[in-house]
């Protein structure tokens, strides 16, 4: 069946630091790709998402690219900030015959220090 | 802006007991969807609506049931809790079915702890 998966976790970095969490995906036909935060103690909110191949989305500064050849989702940042301090979660929907289900990976904890 | 409002925010149970989640929404979204969260684990579709009245299994519907009687709210029934059930449960709503065009909209969660 169609899955996520996404790089352990906990993440800490320094502020200013450069991110990236590692996401795969395994999926029949042509999914969307999705990245969802979680503020603490909060609930999960849509940062940002791509529904094709090569596109990019972008939001707040970070950054994703939909790679069919490699199944991957990566989310980057350039300068993180304290802020940025969350639970990023990779997941994705089938493009057609969109049931509003999504699948989620296993979420990574971001930490970035002063 | 209310959006997703879930009730409680805590609970302990003891196993065997039943209760409900509540869920409410104040956007009029038709779609709407309860997830289970478990550490280390992605969340897990439990069930979800596509309108008052309507309601279908997602990928976790054991020892659950759900009920829409109106379009604001969705709750979730534990009717004998297990501790397999110790989850953190998320409720979300949408505009749209299509999750390309209308982002889900998530309530704060409810941490369940079963014993």
């Amino acid at each position: 069946g169609d899955s996520v998966t996404q790089m352990e976790g906990p993440v800490t970095l320094s502020e200013e630091a450069f991110l990236t969490i590692n996401c795969t995906y395994t999926a029949t036909g042509y999914p969307s790709l999705f990245w969802y935060v979680q503020y603490p103690g909060e609930g999960l909110q849509l940062l940002l998402k791509a529904t094709k191949a090569d596109d990019k989305g972008s939001n707040k500064g970070f950054e994703a690219t939909y790679r069919k050849e490699t199944t991957s989702f990566h989310l980057e940042k350039g300068s993180v900030q304290v802020s940025d301090s969350a639970v990023y979660f990779c997941a994705l929907t089938h493009g057609s015959g969109n049931t509003g289900k999504l699948i989620f990976g296993q979420g990574t904890t971001l930490q970035v220090k002063p | 802006n209310a959006g997703v409002t879930q009730t409680p925010k805590f609970r302990i149970l003891k196993i065997g007991q039943s209760m409900t989640l509540q869920c409410a929404q104040d956007m009029n979204h038709n779609y709407m969807y309860w997830y289970r969260q478990d550490p280390g684990m992605g969340l897990k579709l439990i069930y979800y609506s596509v309108g008052a009245g309507i309601t279908d299994k997602g990928e976790v519907p054991n020892g659950y049931n759900v009920s829409r009687s109106t379009t604001e709210d969705f709750p979730l029934r534990l009717e004998l809790a297990a501790p397999s059930q110790t989850s953190v449960y998320f409720c979300a709503s949408s505009w749209l079915q299509d999750l390309n065009n209308s982002p889900l909209h998530f309530g704060n969660g409810t941490r369940l702890t079963v014993t």
